[in-house]
């Protein structure tokens, strides 16, 4: 079944301690992102990768990191967590610049609350 | 910048009657739009794309939407709602930037909460 995998779905933690939301897609798709959502703003890109070790900030990277060491992996990596990344995180993949022009196939979403 | 805004936080309808869910967009060039919904704990699904071509675009479940370039609006319809509709759609605008390797972005709106009362 294709699908956008993303762990772990709810997680609570403390701010500082480092996180890690894992993001694995099995439809070899080459562009991957990040959004978060929060009420009232939508969702808002993070970090994008149009491939393989290409990766590129979205709208509000700050106090995030990525990496795209394989093509269907994407981590979201929270350094230093804070309150105000309390969020629901989505993870969403596409086919090439069908980043763009196509469909995006999303994650179920990951619930991070930061304490 | 690109921006999206969808102007209703909240509709609600009853059931069978028709709806409107508007979305108005700022870009400079031809843009790319799309209109996802998400049910409740869910991630999001494509309803329907417009990239070029005939300015109404049909889309799944029964919904349709009209590109007006005048009005910089990208309007979702569907003419007799369900209550299985009842769930949060976003409207999104996506763009290819210039230099480097930043082509990709989508950017979307805030999001309008459909409630259908029986």
């Amino acid at each position: 079944e294709a699908q956008v995998t993303q762990n772990p779905r709810y997680l609570i933690t403390v701010t500082g301690k480092k996180l890690t939301v894992t993001c694995s897609q099995n439809m070899n798709h080459e562009y991957m992102s990040w959004y978060r959502q929060d009420p009232g703003l939508g969702l808002r890109q993070i970090y994008y990768s149009m491939n393989v070790e290409v990766t590129d900030k979205g709208d509000v990277p700050e106090g995030y990191k990525v990496s795209r060491k394989e093509k269907r992996n994407f981590p979201l990596i929270l350094e230093s967590p804070s309150p105000n990344q309390t969020s629901l995180y989505f993870c969403a993949s596409s086919f090439g610049l069908a980043g763009v022009t196509g469909e995006l196939f999303f994650g179920e979403g990951s619930r991070l609350t930061v304490l | 910048a690109q921006s999206v805004t969808q102007p209703d936080i909240h509709i609600t309808v009853s059931e069978g009657a028709s709806l409107e869910l508007r979305c108005n967009y700022s870009y400079g060039a031809t843009p790319y739009l799309f209109w996802y919904v998400q049910s409740p704990g869910q991630g999001l699904q494509l309803l329907l794309k417009y990239f070029s071509g005939d300015t109404l675009v049909q889309g799944i479940k029964g919904f349709e939407a009209e590109f007006k370039r005048s009005q910089s609006s990208f309007n979702l319809r569907k003419p007799s709602v369900h209550w299985s509709d009842a769930a949060e759609y976003f409207c999104a605008v996506g763009r290819l930037a210039a230099g480097g390797t930043s082509y990709g972005k989508l950017t979307f709106g805030q999001g309008t909460i459909l409630t259908v009362h029986p």
